[in-house]
C-alpha cells in the first residue's frame, strides 16, 4: 500500500537556523508531490508541489523541496527560518491507485521557531 | 480565505446526539472531500465525491454519513459517535473530478469535534 513517512513529529529551531524536513514515500510509479502548511488557527494550504520537470521546486515564503526519485524522497528546505514559519507541515503524494489518482498525506511535522 | 467554508467551527456532542457538519466551496470545483485529522496521525481520507457522486469510502463506520446535494455543498451527518471520533474534520475541494493527477486540494478551516 502507498504510504508517506515524515521523519519528525516535532522540530524546534531558533530564528535564522536552516530547516530540512524529511519526507519519504512508498510507491514505484509516477508521483506528484506536495507540501502543505497549516499555520496556527488557519486552514491547510499549499506550500509547493512537484508535477514534472526540474526536481528542485520553489514555493512561497522562501521554501523549496527537492524530489530525489532514487531515494523516494521529497524533503522540504528553507535556508533561514523566521518566527512566522511556526506551523505544521504535511507532505503528500498523489499517485495512481485503483479508480484513479489518490492523494495520501503524512502525519505532519510541527515546527516551532523560537524568536 | 480559500473559498471553502465549514460550519460549525467547533462542536461538542454527546454519544447519543445527531449533528451535521456543513462544507461549502465557492471555487467552482467538481470534487469534494472529507478528512479526519487526529494528533500525530496522517490525515485520513474519509469520503470523496466527484460531480456529486460518491467515488470513495475508506471503510468509514456507518455512524458517519455523507451527503452531497450539489457540487458546491457537502455534509457529514453524525450519529451515535464515540469519544475516539473526537478530531478535526476537514473539508477540501479540487478542480477536476476525483482522481485528478497532481491536483491541488483547497481546504476549509475545519470543524473541531469533541464527543463526550
Amino acid at each position: 500500500a502507498q504510504s508517506v513517512s515524515q521523519h519528525n513529529h516535532h522540530v524546534i529551531l531558533s530564528e535564522a537556523a536552516s530547516l530540512e524536513l524529511g519526507c519519504n514515500y512508498s510507491y514505484g510509479g509516477t508521483v506528484n508531490l506536495f507540501w502543505y502548511v497549516q499555520y496556527p488557527g488557519q486552514h491547510l494550504q499549499l506550500l509547493l508541489k512537484y508535477f514534472s520537470g526540474d526536481p528542485l521546486v520553489k514555493g512561497i515564503k522562501g521554501f523549496e523541496a527537492e524530489f530525489i526519485k532514487s531515494k523516494f524522497s521529497f524533503n522540504l528546505r528553507k535556508p533561514s527560518v523566521q518566527w512566522s514559519d511556526t506551523a505544521e507541515y504535511f507532505c503528500a503524494v498523489n499517485a495512481r491507485g485503483t479508480g484513479g489518482f489518490k492523494t495520501i498525506f503524512g502525519a505532519g511535522t510541527r515546527l516551532f521557531v523560537k524568536a | 480565505e480559500t473559498g471553502v467554508t465549514q460550519t460549525p467551527r467547533h462542536l461538542v456532542m454527546g454519544m447519543t446526539n445527531k449533528k451535521s457538519l456543513k462544507c461549502e466551496q465557492h471555487l467552482g470545483h467538481n470534487a469534494m472531500y472529507w478528512y479526519k485529522q487526529s494528533a500525530k496521525k496522517p490525515l485520513e481520507l474519509m469520503f470523496v465525491y466527484s460531480l456529486e457522486e460518491r467515488v470513495e469510502n475508506n471503510s468509514v463506520p456507518s455512524r458517519f454519513s455523507p451527503e452531497c446535494p450539489n457540487s458546491s455543498h457537502l455534509f457529514l451527518h453524525l450519529h451515535t459517535l464515540q469519544p475516539e471520533d473526537s478530531a478535526l474534520y476537514l473539508c477540501a475541494s479540487s478542480p477536476g473530478g476525483s482522481g485528478g493527477r497532481g491536483e491541488t486540494q483547497y481546504f476549509g478551516p475545519g470543524t473541531r469535534l469533541l464527543v463526550l
